[in-house]
């Protein structure tokens, strides 16, 4: 499983464009990104998943540069409901893919 | 959407009882499930990779005399807290994959285990 790095921390403000940065250097050419919202006492839900350039769904888009070390979730004008944990994750989406381990995942605040 | 349905979503018992979570596949059939654990503020460590018929693969670190998983079904997985101590005390969350789905993996609830 390719090792995740992302800030520990990152605070906002209503309204605002917040972009996360996930570094993966170590990708393999099968593997997907993924990420993950969870809250408190919850368990993490999906959000988007993308394998090359550029996803945008209903709630997120996720930019994935040509060299796919990285990616950015962008969450588009956020509001306190927002505020929880956002996890990048980094697998093949393949039959046999047993391997489902979290990085340390980005603790998201949103202020008023 | 593929939903995985966690019971209990809470529960406390006392020392050296143990205790079994239950983790269903209610719209979709899931040959793997996979056990995390949860710390507050710490991120889901992954315990155990549990196949459908088969034993159960555990993380380095993870006593499996300690936390049994049975994976009897294509819809049911359990994992059972034997002789649990207030250490054991954490959030358990489990995930299923639906080969049927581009996107794959959906996660439990979550059940909340209080030790006292």
């Amino acid at each position: 499983l390719a090792k995740t790095t992302q800030p520990i921390s990152m605070d906002s403000y209503e309204g605002q464009e917040v972009n996360i940065t996930c570094s993966h250097n170590n990708i393999a050419t099968n593997d997907y990104i993924t990420w993950y919202q969870q809250f408190p006492s919850q368990g993490p839900r999906f959000i988007i998943q993308g394998y090359k350039t550029k996803v945008t769904n209903e709630v997120a888009s996720l930019f994935i540069p040509a060299d796919r070390k990285s990616s950015t979730l962008s969450l588009p004008r956020v509001s306190l409901s927002d505020t929880a944990v956002y996890y990048c994750l980094v697998a093949p989406v393949s039959y046999n893919n047993n391997d489902m381990r979290f990085g340390a995942g980005t603790r998201l605040t949103v202020k008023p | 959407g593929a939903v995985v349905s966690q019971h209990p979503s809470w529960v406390i018992c006392k020392s050296g009882t143990s205790v079994k979570i239950e983790c269903r596949s209610l719209d979709f059939q899931a040959t793997t499930m996979f056990w995390y654990r949860q710390f507050p503020k710490q991120s889901l460590m992954l315990m155990a990779t549990s196949n459908e018929g088969s034993k159960a693969t555990y993380e380095q670190g993870v006593e499996k005399d300690k936390f049994l998983i049975n994976h009897a079904s294509l819809t049911l997985s359990t994992l059972t807290v034997t002789s649990a101590h207030p250490e054991d005390s954490s959030f358990y969350i489990c995930s299923a994959r639906d080969y049927g789905a581009r996107y794959g993996y959906t996660f439990g609830s979550g059940t909340r285990l209080t030790v006292v």
